[in-house]
């Protein structure tokens, strides 16, 4: 799987929209860029995933460069709520088994009032 | 809320005992994996079954076994602790074993274990 970079820590203000960026340059053609966060001591949340397109939930949206080089995570509209680490993995398909994710040290984002 | 049910939440025990940490995945989830973190390794991948069977095995100790069940739930049984082992435990399931990269998990609350 390829290795990801994010920046350690990140602010943002409260119902501004939080931009996480991540850098996967190695990435290949088969491998999936997957989000998720944890907050505090819980268990990690998935987020959202995308290949190639630009996808978008209820959570966030993720954006993914055209060379697949780089993606940035969305939150719309961030509450204080959305403070936790997120974590931007990069995952690859392998027909037969699924695999573990594989965690960097993530973005800690702090939404401020 | 996950799905995903993991029980004790706490366990406090001492050295050189043996524990059993519990999982059950959501419904209809085939594949279970176990992950652990501690304050100096960050989010470690253990161990993953899929129907019952194992899969793949990430830095799992010796002195840790799991297996999943026929019905589908998990135990990691962690033995001879060691103060080192005090971390959070998660588990986390998938639909199933085949859909490769394309595959969200989802995660349980944890069980946080203190060697004393």
């Amino acid at each position: 799987d390829a290795k990801t970079t994010q920046p350690p820590s990140m602010d943002c203000a409260e119902g501004r929209a939080a931009n996480l960026p991540c850098n996967h340059s190695t990435i290949s053609g088969n491998e999936y860029v997957y989000w998720y966060r944890q907050i505090h001591s819980q268990g990690p949340q998935y987020i959202i995933h995308g290949l190639k397109n630009n996808e978008t939930n209820e959570m966030a949206s993720l954006i993914i460069t055209e060379d697949r080089k780089s993606s940035t995570l969305i939150l719309p509209h961030a509450t204080l709520r959305d403070t936790a680490v997120y974590y931007c993995i990069v995952r690859g398909y392998y027909s037969g088994s699924a695999r573990q994710l594989t965690f960097g040290s993530g973005t800690q984002l702090t939404v401020l009032p | 809320d996950s799905g995903v049910t993991q029980t004790p939440k706490h366990l406090i025990t001492a050295t050189g005992q043996r524990v059993t940490l519990r999982c059950s995945p959501r419904s209809g989830d085939l594949s279970v994996y176990w992950y652990q973190q501690s304050l100096d390794q960050g989010l470690q991948f253990l161990i993953q079954y899929y129907n019952g069977e194992e899969r793949a095995k990430g830095n799992i100790l010796e002195r840790f076994s799991a297996q999943q069940f026929p019905d589908l739930h998990s135990e990691l049984n962690l033995s001879s602790l060691e103060l080192g082992d005090s971390a959070l435990y998660f588990c986390a399931s998938s639909v199933g074993g085949t859909s490769g990269g394309g595959e969200e998990q989802y995660f349980g609350p944890g069980t946080r274990l203190t060697v004393t």
